[in-house]
């Protein structure tokens, strides 16, 4: 079955540093790739995507590309900020078997960053 | 625009009571899922509709009810608590199931099984 692996955390890092939170899957199909931020009390929020390989999501500040020779979806910020402590998800939808994967998404297990000032 | 609503914030139920948790959405979106999220394991798909009144199992739909008589509502069903579903539950829609379809989740309910 389809699985999505995160570097292990948390990940503590000071302003202005630079991020890589690591992402790596297996899927039985050709899936589409998300990352995703949980911030304190909140639900997740959709931070940036990529359907195709070589394929870059970004999104404030944030980037992440699609390596299908790796099965990898690193996420790099070059410049972190206080307001970017979170819990960043790595996740896939994968077309499945049966040609449709019914909007299932698949989560890694997280990654708790913070960052001080 | 409101996007993704779930009642309660918060429930403590003791252990053989039933609940449900609510769900609604205001961008007319088709497919609507429920997740449940543990420590250290990420979410789970729970149970997923693709439409009203089509309804499907996902990884972990034991002990778990949902029904979708309408586009907007998609309630989740507890039928007798137990301890082991004590968890952060999160609603989430997306336009459509297609896989690149990002989702959009709430805020999510915070329940305690004692």
């Amino acid at each position: 079955g389809d699985s999505v692996t995160q570097m292990e955390g948390p990940v503590t890092l000071s302003e202005e540093a630079f991020l890589t939170i690591n992402c790596t899957y297996t899927a039985t199909g050709y899936p589409s790739l998300f990352w995703y931020v949980q911030y304190p009390g909140e639900g997740l929020q959709l931070l940036l995507k990529a359907t195709k390989a070589d394929d870059k999501g970004s999104n404030k500040g944030f980037e992440a590309t699609y390596r299908k020779e790796t099965t990898s979806f690193h996420l790099e910020k070059g410049s972190v900020q206080v307001s970017d402590s979170a819990v960043y998800f790595c996740a896939l939808s994968d077309r499945g078997a049966g040609g449709t994967s019914y909007g299932k998404l698949t989560f890694g297990q997280g990654t708790i960053l913070t960052v001080h000032p | 625009n409101a996007g993704v609503t779930q009642t309660p914030k918060f429930q403590v139920l003791k252990t053989g009571q039933s609940m449900t948790l609510q769900c609604a959405q205001d961008m007319n979106h088709e497919y609507m899922s429920w997740y449940r999220q543990d420590p250290g394991m990420g979410l789970r798909l729970i149970h997923y509709s693709v439409g009203a009144g089509i309804t499907d199992q996902g990884e972990v739909p034991n002990g778990y009810n949902v029904s979708r008589s309408t586009t907007e509502d998609f309630p989740l069903r507890l039928l007798s608590a137990a301890p082991s579903q004590t968890s952060v539950y999160f609603c989430a829609s997306s336009y459509s199931y297609k896989i690149d379809q990002p989702q959009h989740f709430g805020d999510g309910t915070r329940l305690s099984i004692l």
